[in-house]
């Protein structure tokens, strides 16, 4: 298995507190991503990193920050958790252009 | 319209039949295709890619259109262990490379 994990796998918050997720791969892999998966919508980008430092907006993007300062570690920060939040995030790595991906375990945030 | 569009099915097969998802994608300037399969509250993983001259893996048949811009899975003599929903994801280069996945199909191998 790829060696990617992902933490915490599961977390309940309060509306409008600040989380963290972290995603961390141990491939030095370039490229990571990170997706929520919701019930009707699949899996959907919320933000992705080219290198360290390098990051951009995915398809939905709003409420969600990333910081990337080491090749392994690429972090989501939900900035005031609100109760759309709450879904399955996953984190995933490749290597580069026309390689498949792989991806951790998830974290299933519940935000009540 | 969506960028990677599937059935949702779910599609209820008995053991040992054939049965064929499709998926169709809309940016032609896509680069390369998959399939991965996901179990209940797992993770994605991949299955197989899927090439221009298609290719196949065992059980599992994928063949790519081009033209039409639609990926195909088949799975021949179907397991209970296939139980599962399957992605489409296709890799679209617009300045970054970008993974984009189909919302899956789900599939049901009863005895």
């Amino acid at each position: 298995d790829a060696g990617i994990t992902q933490s915490p796998r599961h977390k309940v918050t309060e509306t409008g507190t600040p989380v963290t997720l972290r995603c961390h791969q141990t491939e030095n892999h370039r490229y990571m991503y990170w997706y929520r998966q919701d019930p009707g919508h699949g899996l959907r980008l919320i933000h992705y990193s080219y290198g360290v430092k390098d990051t951009d907006k995915g398809e939905v993007s709003d409420g969600y920050s990333v910081s990337r300062s080491k090749t392994e570690d690429f972090l989501l920060t939900l900035e005031s958790a609100t109760s759309s939040q709450t879904s399955v995030y996953f984190c995933a790595i490749n290597r580069g252009s026309d390689t498949e991906a792989f991806f951790g375990q998830g974290t299933r945030l519940t935000v009540v | 319209r969506k960028e990677v569009e599937q059935d949702p099915g779910p599609f209820n097969v008995p053991e040992g039949a054939t049965v064929a998802f499709n998926c169709t994608y809309s940016n032609s300037a896509s680069q390369s295709f998959f399939w991965y399969r996901q179990d209940c509250r797992k993770e994605p993983k991949l299955l197989m890619s899927v090439y221009s001259s298609g290719n196949e893996d065992g059980r599992f048949t994928a063949q790519l259109n081009r033209a039409s811009q639609y990926i195909s899975l088949l799975i021949r003599d179907s397991k209970l262990s296939d139980s599962a929903t399957y992605l489409c994801v296709v890799l679209m280069n617009t300045g970054f490379q970008k993974l984009v996945f189909g919302t899956g199909t789900r599939l049901l191998v009863s005895p």
